[in-house]
């Protein structure tokens, strides 16, 4: 079955700053990768996703990059503001696989005032 | 207002009981999802339903058991609790459109703490 990775498992960066967030998964017949943001005591919700047709993604501050190839995808915050503090959850899924995603485990991100 | 609604949102019990957790949908989508997390930490896909009838066991070993009777209901059982369930359970929904997977809506979650 589909294994994700998920580097850092934490991050700390200064406001202003650029967090990046990777993740690497092993089934090259994935197609769908979301990325979701859990803030503290919430649920998680989508904040962008990419299929496996593009390379790239943006939507204001956040892309999100995927390279086929190597089987990775990243995500990418400009700008880092307090309220993105929040745990992001990385995933993958294929159209075969009847609805799994398989999820990464987490990276919590702090940005400090 | 699409959503989707669980019930309890907090659930103290005794070891040995029968809990069942609810969770249902107005987004008319076909998939539902149940996950365990621990606060902050990774999403275990526990069980899943395609439609109607249908339930799958996830990646995750679990003792609950799910039914879907009807499209907007996913209801989790744990026919005897145990202090090893304790955790926050998410129950989530998606639609397959055109052949695609979409984003996943999740619930907000049930915190289930077994004494």
């Amino acid at each position: 079955g589909e294994n994700v990775e998920q580097h850092p498992s934490t991050l700390s960066v200064q406001e202003g700053d650029s967090a990046v967030i990777k993740c690497t998964y092993s089934d090259s017949a994935s197609n769908y990768f979301p990325w979701y943001k859990q803030e503290l005591g919430k649920r998680p919700q989508l904040i962008i996703d990419i299929r496996s047709n593009v390379g790239e993604k943006k939507d204001q501050r956040i892309a999100v990059t995927l390279n086929k190839t190597a089987k990775h995808f990243s995500l990418h915050i400009t700008e880092t503001q307090p309220e993105d503090s929040a745990v992001y959850f990385c995933a993958a899924s294929y159209n075969t696989n009847a609805g799994k995603s398989t999820f990464g485990d987490g990276t919590t991100l702090t940005v400090k005032p | 207002e699409a959503d989707i609604y669980q019930t309890p949102r907090y659930l103290v019990i005794g070891t040995g009981k029968k809990i069942t957790l609810e969770c249902s949908q107005t987004m008319g989508h076909d998939k539902m999802y149940w996950y365990q997390q621990d606060p902050g930490m990774e999403l275990h896909l526990i069980h899943y339903s395609y439609g109607v009838n249908s339930t799958e066991k996830g990646d995750l070993s679990s003792e609950s058991t799910v039914s879907r009777i009807r499209t907007e209901h996913f209801p989790l059982t744990l026919e005897s609790a145990r202090p090893s369930h304790t955790s926050q359970y998410l129950c989530a929904s998606s639609e397959l459109a055109g052949g695609s997977y979409n984003e996943q809506f999740f619930g907000p979650g049930t915190r289930l703490t077994v004494l």
